[in-house]
């Protein structure tokens, strides 16, 4: 079946660094999104990509999704405390049913 | 709105007893489906459902049951607990299949002992 991997699993960096998590797919997908989730909350969304090779930016956020739509990546440029939390991939299939999380990268930001 | 509701937020369970967790939302959406979180492992999908009448089995669907009479409710029922299924279960709707954005309860805390 599909299975969406993640890595890192875990990372921690001090306030003001780059981060970046990476999504990748066992098969090809209709679109990728991306939730956040802050430690006792639930899964937020943040976006969703639907192009082969499409980028999009949020503020200090860029996702991208590779051409071959079976990965996807999110950089966060110059962290602060309040992105503290879960990043979760999410991968629809191509029969639009299925919505796989990845395993996640949980960041921990130190002021 | 309330958005998605989940009932009950923490639960205890005995190992053979039976429960149903609740989910409702009021968005009319269509795609509903359950997901447990543990650690290390993400969100997996248990059942979904892409309209009244229609489930499907997700990933880890073994001990637990589902059914979408209504559109707004989505119960999980567990017909007998096993340790293993200690978990945080969260429902989501979105209002497609093809839909972007899925909107999730607050999460039920299950414990089995």
């Amino acid at each position: 079946g599909q299975q969406v991997m993640q890595i890192p699993q875990y990372q921690h960096v001090q306030e003001g660094e780059d981060f970046t998590t990476y999504c990748n797919s066992s098969t090809t997908l209709s679109n990728i999104q991306w939730y956040k989730q802050r430690p006792g909350g639930h899964p937020v969304f943040l976006i969703q990509l639907v192009k082969s090779g499409e980028v999009k930016k949020q503020k200090r956020l860029t996702f991208q999704f590779g051409e071959a739509k079976k990965n996807s990546s999110l950089h966060i440029t110059a962290t602060q405390t309040t992105d503290v939390g879960t990043y979760f991939c999410a991968g629809l299939n191509t029969g639009f049913q299925k919505l796989v999380f990845g395993t996640g990268t949980r960041l921990l930001v130190s002021p | 709105n309330a958005g998605v509701t989940q009932t009950p937020k923490f639960q205890v369970l005995k190992t053979g007893q039976s429960m149903t967790l609740q989910c409702a939302q009021d968005m009319n959406h269509e795609y509903m489906s359950w997901y447990r979180q543990d650690p290390g492992m993400g969100l997996r999908l248990i059942h979904y459902s892409v309209g009244a009448g229609i489930t499907d089995q997700g990933e880890v669907p073994n001990g637990y049951n589902v059914s979408r009479s209504t559109t707004e409710d989505f119960p999980l029922r567990l017909l007998s607990a096993a340790p293993s299924q200690t978990s945080v279960y969260f429902c989501a709707s979105s209002y497609s299949r093809r839909s972007t954005e899925a909107f999730f309860g607050q999460g039920t805390r299950l414990t089995v002992v």
